[in-house]
Formats: structure tokens, C-alpha cells, sequence
């Protein structure tokens, strides 16, 4: 019964490498984001989809990518990872999109690229 | 765009003690101020939160203020206990996103 679940939980690769994060909801949320948290565990919106359609973009490199196949899934694919990528990833929903509900964050991916 | 201080980065306390963690943000514009709890491992879960047209809510051992003159909002934890230990996030409500402060790690000893 995850709210909202990840995969892979850790993640370890070369530079240069491409991969793919998945993430799911099953709380019938309309908003799903992607957030980077870093070494300090900052934490920073990478993007914002309402109902598989993109609405934040953050200043983020164009080797990341999100797709939003459906309303419940946003995936985020990395080209060319570079050591800097190294971070965790949130994925989280909200029932509305604003920013002003409830955000349901997954349980992170870790990401570290050597 | 938004900016959200926040402080202390850490704080150690004795079971039973109260923590206070306090937050300043720079949009006068923002109306929406949640707290998110992180335990090790796992992603941030609110805790509480409080709108604009209010200065102060509580649930149980956990209360929020906030101050929209001086742009100040503030956690109070009471009666704390081990299991509060946490890094604790607070958020104010930029143009359609959340804009955290840099945590707080909050330690609880027995």
C-alpha cells in the first residue's frame, strides 16, 4: 500500500553512463515533482508535472529528462552523468498543482556516479 | 525568485526539553509555510503547516508561528523525545513551488 514508491533505492554508475529513475503514485494525485538533495541535504525542485503535462522547469541541465507516461508515473532519465549528479532523488505528488497541498515524497534514490 | 533562511543547522536537546527552529523568507508575496520531518533514509513527510491568514497553529506537541511583518515563521517542538530526532525542513510557497530552508538536525537524548 505505497503512496509513493521509487526504483532503484541506489544507484551506482560510471561517468558518462545514461539511466532511468522511476517513480509511481497510487494516491490519485494529480502533481508529480522530481527534487535533488544534495551532499548538505539541500533540497531543490527539478520539475513539476499536473496531469502528465510539464509545468516547472527549473534550471536544470538538458541531460536530465522527466516523462510523465500517465497521471500516476514521472520518470526522470539522466545522459551522460557526470560526478556532480551524485545526490538523492525525490519523487513526490500532491493532489493539486501550486504548491500550496501536501506534498507526498517517496522514499529517495541514491544516485552516486563514480 | 524565493529565499528561505533557516536556523540553527543543528540542535541537540535533552528528552523532555523543547526545540525551537526558526525560518525567514524573502517573497512578502508567499502565503503558504509547511514543515517537512526527514528521518534517516527517508523522504520528508509533513508534519504541520500554516496559511497566511493566520498567526499560529498547534497540533499536540507541535506549533507553528508566524510573523508576515518581519517574514519570520517558527517551529516549537514540546516535551520532546527521541524519536523527534530528525532533520527537520521548513518551505515557503514561491511562484508555484516549495523553496525549502537548508534543514535542521534536530537530537533528542534520552
Amino acid at each position: 500500500d505505497t503512496a509513493v514508491s521509487q526504483t532503484p533505492k541506489y544507484l551506482v554508475t560510471q561517468m558518462g553512463n545514461d539511466k532511468s529513475i522511476k517513480c509511481e503514485q497510487n494516491l490519485g494525485h494529480d502533481t508529480m515533482y522530481w527534487y535533488k538533495q544534495d551532499s548538505k541535504k539541500f533540497l531543490k525542485i527539478m520539475f513539476s508535472y499536473n496531469n502528465k503535462e510539464l509545468i516547472i522547469n527549473e534550471t536544470v541541465p538538458n541531460r536530465f529528462s522527466p516523462k510523465s507516461p500517465d497521471k500516476a508515473h514521472l520518470n526522470l532519465h539522466i545522459n551522460s552523468l557526470e560526478l556532480g549528479d551524485s545526490a538523492v532523488y525525490f519523487c513526490a505528488s500532491s493532489h493539486t498543482s501550486g504548491g500550496a497541498d501536501t506534498q507526498y515524497f517517496g522514499p529517495g534514490t541514491r544516485l552516486t556516479v563514480l | 525568485g524565493e529565499n528561505v533562511e533557516q536556523h540553527p543547522s543543528t540542535l541537540s536537546v535533552q528528552e523532555g526539553d523543547s526545540a525551537v527552529i526558526k525560518c525567514t523568507y524573502s517573497d512578502s508575496a508567499s502565503n503558504y509555510f509547511p514543515w517537512y520531518k526527514q528521518e534517516l533514509g527517508k523522504g520528508p513527510q509533513l508534519i504541520i503547516d500554516i496559511r497566511s491568514n493566520v498567526g499560529e497553529k498547534k497540533d499536540q506537541r507541535i506549533a507553528v508561528t508566524l510573523n508576515k511583518t518581519a517574514k519570520h515563521f517558527s517551529l516549537h517542538i514540546t516535551e520532546t523525545q527521541p524519536e523527534d530526532s530528525a532533520v527537520y525542513f521548513c518551505a515557503s510557497l514561491g511562484f508555484q513551488k516549495l523553496v525549502f530552508g537548508t534543514g535542521t538536525r534536530l537530537l533528542v537524548s534520552p
